[in-house]
């Protein structure tokens, strides 16, 4: 079965903090996203990476960055968190192969005070 | 803009009953179509998928159409059962180099009653 692991479940953190959020999967799969979910709005894509050390902007960027040093590994980075920013992360990875579902981890509710 | 919509925030229904969900899409080039299903405070998890090449497919109680000309397609669960109540999603994927980079919509609350 595939496994994309989500580093926390519930944060909380103050304005201003920088964040680190981080997803680990096990299926040697080649794209990796960031997704939030906000009532609705449903899940909008914040980054997505298709390679190692490659990243791509998703449909909402700002404040966010990401890193994937690992191909297993990929992390999303809120520079100075603010409370619009409070939500709920959801991490995925799929195979770069044509029409194929994404696997998604957990989630990780973020409540930024 | 919303390129996947879900008009219907919520739906509610009997156990037993068919349960119909509905999304619309806007981008021409997508070409295939998931639902995902999701739990309070877990991540989404794959239901269904349905090809631009076809107009049905089924799994057990679930089944999705796609009209293309219109850009619709639906999610049929009978019959319903109250372990069916979650928030469903809506996803398009365009193929060629969109790295399987999903759309959603906005998704639909299923309440299925005993």
């Amino acid at each position: 079965d595939v496994k994309v692991t989500q580093s926390s479940r519930y944060l909380v953190k103050r304005t201003g903090e920088k964040v680190f959020l981080e997803c680990v999967q096990d299926m040697d799969h080649e794209n990796m996203f960031w997704y939030r979910q906000d009532p609705g709005l449903g899940l909008r894509l914040i980054y997505f990476s298709y390679d190692v050390k490659m990243k791509e902007k998703g449909d909402i960027p700002e404040g966010y960055s990401v890193s994937r040093e690992k191909k297993e590994r990929f992390s999303l980075i809120l520079e100075s968190a603010s409370t619009n920013q409070t939500s709920m992360y959801l991490c995925a990875s799929s195979l770069q192969v044509w029409n194929t579902e994404a696997f998604f981890g957990q989630g990780t509710r973020l409540t930024v005070v | 803009d919303q390129q996947v919509k879900q008009n219907s925030p919520s739906l509610s229904v009997q156990e037993g009953r068919i349960s119909i969900l509905n999304c619309d899409y806007t981008n021409s080039m997508f070409d295939y179509f998931l639902w995902y299903k999701k739990y309070p405070a877990e991540g989404p998890t794959f239901l269904i998928s349905i090809s631009s090449i076809k107009d049905k497919n089924e799994d057990g109680r679930f089944t999705v159409f796609l009209n293309k000309s219109a850009k619709h397609l639906s999610l049929h669960i009978v019959p319903s059962q109250p372990g069916d109540s979650a928030v469903y999603f809506c996803a398009a994927l365009a193929g060629g180099t969109s790295y399987g980079k999903l759309t959603f919509g906005q998704g639909t609350i299923l309440t299925v009653h005993p």
